[in-house]
């Protein structure tokens, strides 16, 4: 599968705890993007990288982190887990930068208990 | 602070009805719109954007910049358009930052 990739797809864990959340872009694809989708609030945009910088931040909190590592594939960092941390994540990925179409992964869903 | 608002939850029809989902948007300058469909257990996905001016599976959205709108339409809609339809926008240069609205189930009865 050559499109974009995240794992694990399912992730129960406790609150307090720390998870990270994996993603692999389209081959090709310099720029990773980071969403996450809770049933009250949409779909919300966290963070861009850009072959391996950080290009922008959207709503992320500081108990949230990512980064995009040389082999272009991304980690999104999870800590101090809240019962509202419970979403669906999101990862995609474009060519460029400012590319209009992103291509999405099939999501992580993370169950905080 | 750009704002991309989809009035409609759920949005349901008959087969063969024409299907119009709703999208509204506030930013102050010239943004580009799209809008992604997700089917069920398929990812999100492009489904058109308003600078290419397409028709994709006979769905058209025209960007009405004195409305602020980019409605989503079909004249007669189909059972396989049933999906999740979400409405983006992105602002004019600078970095990319997109905004989605909440989305829009649409079901398609047979």
């Amino acid at each position: 599968d050559s499109g974009v990739t995240q794992t694990p797809k399912h992730l129960i864990t406790a609150t307090g705890q720390r998870v990270t959340l994996r993603c692999s872009p389209r081959s090709g694809d310099l720029s990773v993007y980071w969403y996450q989708q809770s049933l009250d609030q949409g779909l919300q945009f966290l963070i861009q990288y850009y072959n391996g910088e950080e290009r922008a931040k959207g709503n992320i909190l500081e108990r949230f982190s990512a980064q995009q590592f040389p082999d272009l594939h991304s980690e999104l960092n999870l800590s101090s887990l809240e019962l509202g941390d419970s979403a669906l994540y999101f990862c995609a990925s474009s060519s460029t930068s400012g590319s209009n179409e992103q291509f999405f992964g099939p999501g992580t869903r993370l169950t905080v208990l | 602070a750009q704002r991309v608002t989809q009035p409609e939850k759920l949005l349901s029809v008959f087969k063969g009805a024409p299907v119009e989902l709703k999208c509204n948007y506030s930013y102050s300058g010239s943004p580009e719109l799209f809008w992604y469909v997700q089917y069920s257990r398929q990812r999100l996905q492009l489904l058109l954007r308003h600078i290419s001016r397409e028709s994709i599976k006979g769905f058209t959205a025209d960007l009405n910049k004195g409305e602020t709108s980019f409605h989503l339409k079909k004249p007669f809609a189909q059972e396989e358009d049933s999906a999740m339809y979400y409405c983006a926008l992105r602002p004019e240069g600078g970095s990319y930052i997109p905004t989605f609205g909440r989305g829009t189930s649409l079901i398609v009865h047979p």
